[in-house]
């Protein structure tokens, strides 16, 4: 299975201040990636899939970049409610691994 | 609106059996292809099976393959997860997911869990 390994796993930070999440895989895997939010005792929320693109109602303040190996999801002008753990999700091929996870506090 | 809602979570015994169920509803279930993915401490999120829309492929990941067992009832939008040879590592929040409607094989919209615990 590819193998996804993000950083940093924690990570401290302020309302307002621009934020930046690594993933990298163990392959290449083209664009097939995606970010997900998680808050405590909820299920992951898709924020961006195929590296770039928002899902609905996703706040401009996230983008993703990247191709190939290495992935990155900045937030730019965090908001109170950013705080939260992100996971990479790479969809390249089955099974699909995730990252082991960035808590933002 | 979309909503999955899982049920049968539960305390097995290891080797024990349980069976997972996912009621769909607010979409065309039998267009969209389906997961089941797990979320523990130890292991993090991990991807456990896979069903296309009509039932006729499913993967899965190799922790559970050959013991577990995904597949759907398109006429009452059910999917389901048959657990088997339960063991302490099983243990963790299991959620259905679909697949999205964007061109992505990633999952947009995911119940809200059930709580499998194995344990003597």
């Amino acid at each position: 299975a590819i193998q996804m390994t993000q950083s940093p796993s924690s990570l401290s930070a302020s309302v307002g201040d621009r934020v930046t999440i690594t993933c990298r895989a163990s392959q290449d895997i083209g664009n097939e990636l995606g970010w997900y939010q998680q808050k405590p005792g909820k299920a992951p929320k898709l924020l961006i899939y195929t590296t770039s693109a928002l899902h609905n109602e996703v706040p401009s303040r996230f983008s993703g970049r990247g191709s190939g190996t290495d992935f990155t999801l900045t937030i730019s002008g965090l908001q109170p409610e950013d705080f939260a753990t992100y996971f990479c999700l790479q969809d390249f091929n089955y099974p699909y691994t995730f990252g082991q996870g960035t808590k933002l506090e | 609106q979309v909503q999955l809602v899982e049920s049968g979570g539960g305390v097995v015994q290891p080797g024990g059996s349980l069976r997972l169920s996912c009621a769909a509803s607010g979409f065309p279930f039998n267009s969209f292809p389906m997961h089941w993915v797990r979320q523990s401490p130890g292991k993090g999120l991990e991807c456990v099976a896979f069903i296309r829309f009509d039932g006729s492929r499913q993967s899965y990941a190799d922790s559970v393959k050959g013991r577990f067992t995904i597949s759907r009832d398109n006429s009452k939008n059910i999917l389901y997860l048959q657990m088997s040879s339960l063991r302490n590592d099983d243990t963790g929040v299991y959620y259905c997911a679909r697949e999205t409607d964007v061109g992505s094989y990633l999952m947009d919209y995911w119940g809200q869990g059930a709580l499998v615990t194995v344990s003597s």
